[in-house]
Protein backbone atom coordinates (compact mmCIF):
# COMPACT_ATOMS: atom_id res chain seq x y z
CA UNK A 1 0.00 0.00 0.00
CA UNK A 2 1.46 3.76 -0.83
CA UNK A 3 1.77 5.26 2.07
CA UNK A 4 3.90 7.93 3.43
CA UNK A 5 4.70 8.21 7.32
CA UNK A 6 6.13 10.80 9.74
CA UNK A 7 7.97 10.03 13.22
CA UNK A 8 8.05 10.90 15.59
CA UNK A 9 4.72 12.59 16.01
CA UNK A 10 5.43 15.04 18.45
CA UNK A 11 9.20 15.80 19.27
CA UNK A 12 10.08 18.71 22.01
CA UNK A 13 13.32 20.31 21.80
CA UNK A 14 15.67 22.97 23.86
CA UNK A 15 16.55 25.89 22.28
CA UNK A 16 20.01 25.07 20.06
CA UNK A 17 19.45 21.08 20.36
CA UNK A 18 19.58 19.86 16.89
CA UNK A 19 17.51 17.20 15.80
CA UNK A 20 16.13 15.08 12.89
CA UNK A 21 12.09 14.19 11.29
CA UNK A 22 11.89 11.23 9.51
CA UNK A 23 9.86 11.02 6.62
CA UNK A 24 9.94 7.60 4.96
CA UNK A 25 7.37 6.42 2.09
CA UNK A 26 6.63 2.81 0.53
CA UNK A 27 4.86 5.48 -2.31
CA UNK A 28 6.14 3.13 -5.44
CA UNK A 29 7.46 5.53 -9.01
CA UNK A 30 8.67 8.53 -6.73
CA UNK A 31 8.39 11.53 -8.62
CA UNK A 32 8.84 14.19 -6.20
CA UNK A 33 8.73 14.97 -2.20
CA UNK A 34 7.92 17.70 -0.43
CA UNK A 35 8.20 19.10 2.97
CA UNK A 36 6.17 21.89 4.30
CA UNK A 37 5.44 23.75 7.60
CA UNK A 38 2.36 23.98 9.00
CA UNK A 39 1.60 26.62 12.13
CA UNK A 40 -1.65 26.45 14.21
CA UNK A 41 -4.52 27.76 12.47
CA UNK A 42 -2.78 28.19 9.01
CA UNK A 43 -2.32 26.60 5.71
CA UNK A 44 1.26 24.51 5.30
CA UNK A 45 3.84 26.44 4.00
CA UNK A 46 6.03 24.74 1.71
CA UNK A 47 9.43 24.44 2.30
CA UNK A 48 11.33 22.05 0.09
CA UNK A 49 11.02 20.16 -3.20
CA UNK A 50 13.42 16.38 -3.50
CA UNK A 51 13.47 14.76 -6.74
CA UNK A 52 16.04 12.09 -6.53
CA UNK A 53 18.28 10.17 -3.95
CA UNK A 54 21.08 12.16 -2.68
CA UNK A 55 19.68 15.69 -3.16
CA UNK A 56 19.77 18.18 -0.23
CA UNK A 57 18.04 21.43 -0.11
CA UNK A 58 18.99 23.93 2.85
CA UNK A 59 17.19 27.21 3.97
CA UNK A 60 18.34 28.79 7.23
CA UNK A 61 18.27 26.39 10.03
CA UNK A 62 16.76 23.70 7.96
CA UNK A 63 18.47 20.88 6.14
CA UNK A 64 16.24 17.99 4.02
CA UNK A 65 17.73 15.26 2.74
CA UNK A 66 16.21 12.27 0.38
CA UNK A 67 17.08 8.48 -0.23
CA UNK A 68 15.41 5.82 -1.88
CA UNK A 69 13.20 5.20 1.12
CA UNK A 70 12.99 8.10 3.19
CA UNK A 71 14.15 11.76 3.65
CA UNK A 72 15.16 13.69 6.75
CA UNK A 73 14.90 17.07 7.82
CA UNK A 74 17.68 18.21 10.01
CA UNK A 75 16.79 21.47 12.41
CA UNK A 76 20.71 22.57 13.07
CA UNK A 77 20.22 25.08 16.68
CA UNK A 78 16.37 25.30 16.68
CA UNK A 79 14.57 28.74 17.70
CA UNK A 80 11.28 28.50 19.52
CA UNK A 81 9.93 30.31 16.15
CA UNK A 82 10.83 26.97 14.14
CA UNK A 83 8.12 25.31 17.21
CA UNK A 84 5.46 24.07 14.00
CA UNK A 85 4.25 20.93 12.68
CA UNK A 86 6.22 19.80 9.81
CA UNK A 87 4.21 17.54 6.95
CA UNK A 88 5.98 15.47 4.33
CA UNK A 89 4.25 14.92 1.21
CA UNK A 90 5.18 12.41 -2.08
CA UNK A 91 4.34 12.05 -5.50
CA UNK A 92 3.93 9.72 -8.08
CA UNK A 93 2.49 11.92 -10.55
CA UNK A 94 -0.91 9.76 -10.04
CA UNK A 95 -1.39 11.21 -6.42
CA UNK A 96 -0.18 12.80 -3.64
CA UNK A 97 -0.14 11.16 -0.52
CA UNK A 98 0.79 13.17 2.86
CA UNK A 99 2.41 11.90 6.04
CA UNK A 100 0.47 12.95 9.37
CA UNK A 101 3.54 15.45 10.27
CA UNK A 102 5.87 15.58 13.15
CA UNK A 103 4.46 18.24 15.93
CA UNK A 104 7.82 20.24 16.88
CA UNK A 105 8.25 22.37 19.90
CA UNK A 106 11.03 24.07 20.79
CA UNK A 107 11.73 25.74 24.25
CA UNK A 108 13.31 28.72 25.20
CA UNK B 1 2.06 37.37 -7.19
CA UNK B 2 -1.23 37.04 -4.83
CA UNK B 3 -0.95 33.59 -2.86
CA UNK B 4 -3.67 30.99 -3.13
CA UNK B 5 -6.83 32.68 -1.85
CA UNK B 6 -9.87 31.27 -0.11
CA UNK B 7 -13.10 32.45 1.20
CA UNK B 8 -14.90 32.77 3.31
CA UNK B 9 -12.26 32.27 6.03
CA UNK B 10 -14.53 31.21 8.72
CA UNK B 11 -17.86 29.56 7.82
CA UNK B 12 -20.75 29.18 10.40
CA UNK B 13 -23.35 26.54 9.48
CA UNK B 14 -26.59 25.43 10.92
CA UNK B 15 -27.29 21.74 10.24
CA UNK B 16 -29.15 20.94 6.85
CA UNK B 17 -28.01 23.78 5.63
CA UNK B 18 -25.66 24.14 2.07
CA UNK B 19 -21.72 25.99 2.11
CA UNK B 20 -19.91 26.72 0.18
CA UNK B 21 -16.53 27.81 -0.22
CA UNK B 22 -14.12 29.13 -2.71
CA UNK B 23 -10.91 29.31 -4.28
CA UNK B 24 -8.84 31.28 -6.50
CA UNK B 25 -5.64 29.69 -7.33
CA UNK B 26 -2.22 31.19 -7.72
CA UNK B 27 -2.06 33.39 -10.95
CA UNK B 28 -0.46 30.67 -13.74
CA UNK B 29 -1.92 27.82 -11.93
CA UNK B 30 -4.78 25.48 -13.32
CA UNK B 31 -4.42 22.80 -10.74
CA UNK B 32 -6.72 23.08 -7.56
CA UNK B 33 -6.58 20.54 -4.85
CA UNK B 34 -9.14 20.32 -1.87
CA UNK B 35 -8.20 19.00 1.38
CA UNK B 36 -10.20 18.44 4.69
CA UNK B 37 -8.28 18.85 8.06
CA UNK B 38 -9.38 18.08 11.44
CA UNK B 39 -7.97 19.37 14.62
CA UNK B 40 -4.76 17.62 15.56
CA UNK B 41 -5.17 15.56 12.13
CA UNK B 42 -3.41 15.26 8.80
CA UNK B 43 -4.43 16.84 5.47
CA UNK B 44 -7.06 14.51 3.84
CA UNK B 45 -7.50 14.92 -0.06
CA UNK B 46 -10.62 15.14 -1.20
CA UNK B 47 -10.62 16.53 -4.64
CA UNK B 48 -7.88 17.65 -8.08
CA UNK B 49 -9.61 19.45 -10.45
CA UNK B 50 -8.20 21.07 -13.94
CA UNK B 51 -9.87 24.07 -14.91
CA UNK B 52 -13.81 22.88 -16.14
CA UNK B 53 -12.48 18.87 -14.98
CA UNK B 54 -12.65 16.69 -12.10
CA UNK B 55 -9.23 14.81 -12.70
CA UNK B 56 -9.69 12.95 -9.34
CA UNK B 57 -12.05 12.64 -6.23
CA UNK B 58 -11.37 9.58 -5.19
CA UNK B 59 -11.34 11.01 -1.55
CA UNK B 60 -14.86 12.95 -2.06
CA UNK B 61 -17.55 11.33 -0.06
CA UNK B 62 -20.43 10.23 -2.46
CA UNK B 63 -23.08 11.62 -1.04
CA UNK B 64 -23.66 15.64 -0.15
CA UNK B 65 -20.09 16.79 -1.41
CA UNK B 66 -19.44 18.59 -4.76
CA UNK B 67 -16.59 20.92 -6.61
CA UNK B 68 -16.41 22.39 -9.42
CA UNK B 69 -13.77 24.73 -10.84
CA UNK B 70 -15.44 26.47 -14.02
CA UNK B 71 -13.59 28.30 -16.64
CA UNK B 72 -13.99 31.58 -15.37
CA UNK B 73 -13.85 32.35 -11.38
CA UNK B 74 -13.04 30.77 -8.44
CA UNK B 75 -12.82 26.79 -7.72
CA UNK B 76 -15.81 25.95 -5.48
CA UNK B 77 -16.24 23.24 -2.73
CA UNK B 78 -20.05 22.74 -2.02
CA UNK B 79 -21.32 20.81 0.68
CA UNK B 80 -25.18 20.14 0.77
CA UNK B 81 -27.58 19.87 4.29
CA UNK B 82 -24.35 20.08 6.13
CA UNK B 83 -23.64 17.93 9.73
CA UNK B 84 -21.89 18.18 12.71
CA UNK B 85 -19.18 16.07 11.42
CA UNK B 86 -17.98 18.00 8.37
CA UNK B 87 -16.84 20.87 10.76
CA UNK B 88 -13.18 21.12 10.08
CA UNK B 89 -10.89 23.40 8.19
CA UNK B 90 -11.11 22.46 4.46
CA UNK B 91 -7.49 23.84 2.74
CA UNK B 92 -7.32 24.85 -0.82
CA UNK B 93 -4.02 24.05 -2.90
CA UNK B 94 -3.00 25.14 -6.38
CA UNK B 95 0.04 23.79 -8.40
CA UNK B 96 1.80 25.57 -11.42
CA UNK B 97 0.57 24.70 -15.18
CA UNK B 98 4.15 23.40 -16.33
CA UNK B 99 4.56 20.42 -13.61
CA UNK B 100 1.28 18.84 -14.59
CA UNK B 101 -0.60 19.23 -11.77
CA UNK B 102 2.34 17.36 -9.51
CA UNK B 103 4.36 20.26 -9.13
CA UNK B 104 4.57 22.01 -5.37
CA UNK B 105 1.34 22.72 -3.80
CA UNK B 106 1.03 26.22 -1.98
CA UNK B 107 -1.75 26.23 0.34
CA UNK B 108 -4.46 29.03 1.27
CA UNK B 109 -5.21 29.78 4.26
CA UNK B 110 -8.16 27.38 4.96
CA UNK B 111 -11.88 27.72 5.27
CA UNK B 112 -13.16 26.80 9.17
CA UNK B 113 -16.23 25.74 8.70
CA UNK B 114 -18.55 25.17 11.76
CA UNK B 115 -21.58 23.21 11.96
CA UNK B 116 -24.15 23.84 14.73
Amino acid sequence: EDQVTQSPEALRLQEGESSSLNCSYTVSGLRGLFWYRQDPGKGPEFLFTLYSAGEEKEKERLKATLTKKESFLHITAPKPEDSATYLCAVTNFNKFYFGSGTKLNVKP
Amino acid sequence: NAGVMQNPRHLVRRRGQEARLRCSPMKGHSHVYWYRQLPEEGLKFMVYLQKENIIDESGMPKERFSAEFPKEGPSILRIQQVVRGDSAAYFCASSPDGTGGFGEQFFGPGTRLTVL
